[in-house]
C-alpha cells in the first residue's frame, strides 16, 4: 500500500538488549516523526526529521534512544540497553510538509515489550 | 513541554445525539489544532484541522476554536456506534512539533 510502513509490528526483547524499529514513510513526504504511546495515554513526541536531519529531538527520553534517517526516507529508531519502562507502542508518522505540516499520517506502530 | 488537556471519559452518548469533545492547551503561541480519531488497537487518523477562531464544518464533524480561551472542541452530530473511539486533540508547539492530549474515549450507545 501507499501508507506508512513500520516493522516489526511486534518485538519482545529482554532487559538490556538492543532494539531497532524501522519506518518507511509515504513517498514524497519530507517530514517524519517518531512518537511513543503507552496504554491509556496520548502519543508522546520523541523526534522530528525534516529531510535527513533531526530538526527536533527534544522528546528523546535519554541517550539510550537514537534515530537516523540517512537518505531522507526510511528512518530507524534505535534503543540501547532496553528497560522495562521502554515497553510501549512506537508510532511513526510522516507529513507532506508545508502547508500541511500538521497533517500526520501514522503507521500501525511497533509494539515493544521488554521483559 | 507545553500541555494539552482532555477529559479522559468515557463520554457516553446515545445513537443520533451530538457528542461534544473538549480540549484546552497551555501554549498561547499555538496556531494549528487537530483532531485525530483512534480506534482500539489502531493508530491515530486525522479527522479535522482548524487554524482560525470560529467554527469549521466537515460533514457530521464541526471543530470550534477559541484562541483567547485556549480552547478547541469537536462536535459530532448524529453520532453513530462506529464513532466509538478515542479522540485525540493535537496542538503545535513551535513550527513543526505537535503535542497530543491523552484523548477522550467516546462510546455511542445503539
Amino acid at each position: 500500500g501507499a501508507g506508512v510502513s513500520q516493522t516489526p509490528s511486534n518485538k519482545v526483547t529482554e532487559k538490556g538488549k538492543y532494539v531497532e524499529l524501522r519506518c518507511d514513510p509515504i513517498s514524497g513526504h519530507t517530514a517524519l516523526y517518531w512518537y511513543r504511546q503507552s496504554l491509556g495515554q496520548g502519543p508522546e513526541f520523541l523526534i522530528y526529521f525534516q529531510g535527513t536531519g533531526a530538526a527536533d529531538d527534544s522528546g528523546l527520553p535519554n541517550d539510550r534512544f537514537f534515530a537516523v534517517r540517512p537518505e531522507g526516507s526510511v528512518s530507524t529508531l534505535k534503543i540501547q540497553r532496553t528497560e522495562r519502562g521502554d515497553s510501549a507502542v512506537y508510532l511513526c508518522a510522516s507529513s507532506p510538509g508545508l502547508p500541511r505540516t500538521g497533517e500526520l499520517f501514522f503507521g500501525e506502530g511497533s509494539r515493544l515489550t521488554v521483559l | 513541554q507545553k500541555e494539552v488537556e482532555q477529559n479522559s471519559g468515557p463520554l457516553s452518548v446515545p445513537e443520533g445525539a451530538i457528542a461534544s469533545l473538549n480540549c484546552t492547551y497551555s501554549d498561547r503561541g499555538s496556531q494549528s489544532f487537530f483532531w485525530y480519531r483512534q480506534y482500539s488497537g489502531k493508530s491515530p487518523e486525522l479527522i479535522m484541522s482548524i487554524y482560525s477562531n470560529g467554527d469549521k464544518e466537515d460533514g457530521r464533524f464541526t471543530a470550534q476554536l477559541n484562541k483567547a480561551s485556549q480552547y478547541v472542541s469537536l462536535l459530532i452530530r448524529d453520532s453513530q456506534p462506529s464513532d466509538s473511539a478515542t479522540y485525540l486533540c493535537a496542538v503545535n508547539e513551535g513550527t513543526y512539533k505537535y503535542i497530543f492530549g491523552t484523548g477522550t474515549r467516546l462510546k455511542v450507545l445503539a
